[in-house]
């Protein structure tokens, strides 16, 4: 059964930052992750997919590395912002055509002025 | 872009009535749709899948019969608590799958049952 973990799982740093957090899943048999943003008491935002055979995907301030093999990746917040503050959430989706997202923790993040 | 719309985004309701909640896919059709529940603070748990035309599809421990899920069209599906309890209260969260690469969520529906 694939475990999806995110460290921290509460993350605090001064404006201008630059931050980085982590997503490790333990079955690395992957189709795609994917990173989300979520406001407080809000849906969810998707901010960066990577296929399995991707490396990274950038947009913006954002970037997310993805090792398959290694069962991790990263999401890179750029000079962060105070309206950065969120709870962030990785998923995993699984080979085989299954259509399935597993969520991970989940790291909340706030940005102070 | 593709737009997924929940109805009610906030309900009460007594112990014991059922509550409806409708998720729609607004610009694109989706054949299959997921429901999720989130506890506060915690991640969001797969509760069933929906497909178009079929019958749900329910994750290990979510009693069937408690959470019925109608998926009539391929815009719509609907996920009815029935005889509600305090303990069903949670954040419902609904994503619609284009079939390509991403499911696509919507803003979610906060059901507090008194």
């Amino acid at each position: 059964k694939q475990e999806v973990t995110q460290i921290p799982a509460a993350l605090s740093v001064p404006e201008g930052e630059n931050l980085v957090l982590n997503c490790s899943f333990t079955d690395s048999a992957i189709y795609n992750l994917q990173w989300f943003r979520q406001d407080p008491g809000k849906g969810l935002t998707s901010l960066l997919l990577i296929q399995s055979s991707q490396r990274e995907q950038t947009s913006g301030r954002l970037n997310a590395s993805l090792d398959k093999s290694s069962g991790r990746s990263t999401l890179y917040i750029a000079a962060s912002q105070p309206g950065d503050s969120a709870t962030y959430l990785c998923a995993v989706r699984p080979t085989g055509g299954g259509n399935k997202l597993t969520f991970g923790t989940g790291t909340q993040l706030k940005v102070e002025l | 872009g593709a737009v997924v719309s929940q109805h009610p985004s906030r309900v009460i309701c007594k112990s014991g009535t059922s509550v409806k909640i409708e998720c729609r896919s607004l610009d694109f059709q989706a054949t299959t749709m997921f429901w999720y529940r989130q506890f506060p603070k915690q991640s969001l748990m797969l509760m069933a899948t929906s497909n178009e035309g079929s019958k749900a599809t329910y994750e290990q421990g979510v009693e069937k019969d408690k959470f019925l899920i109608n998926h009539a069209s391929l815009t719509l599906s609907t996920l009815t608590v029935t005889s509600a309890h305090p303990e069903d209260s949670s954040f419902y969260i609904c994503s619609a799958f284009t079939g390509f690469n991403e499911q696509y969520f919507g803003p979610g529906t906060r059901l507090t049952v008194t």
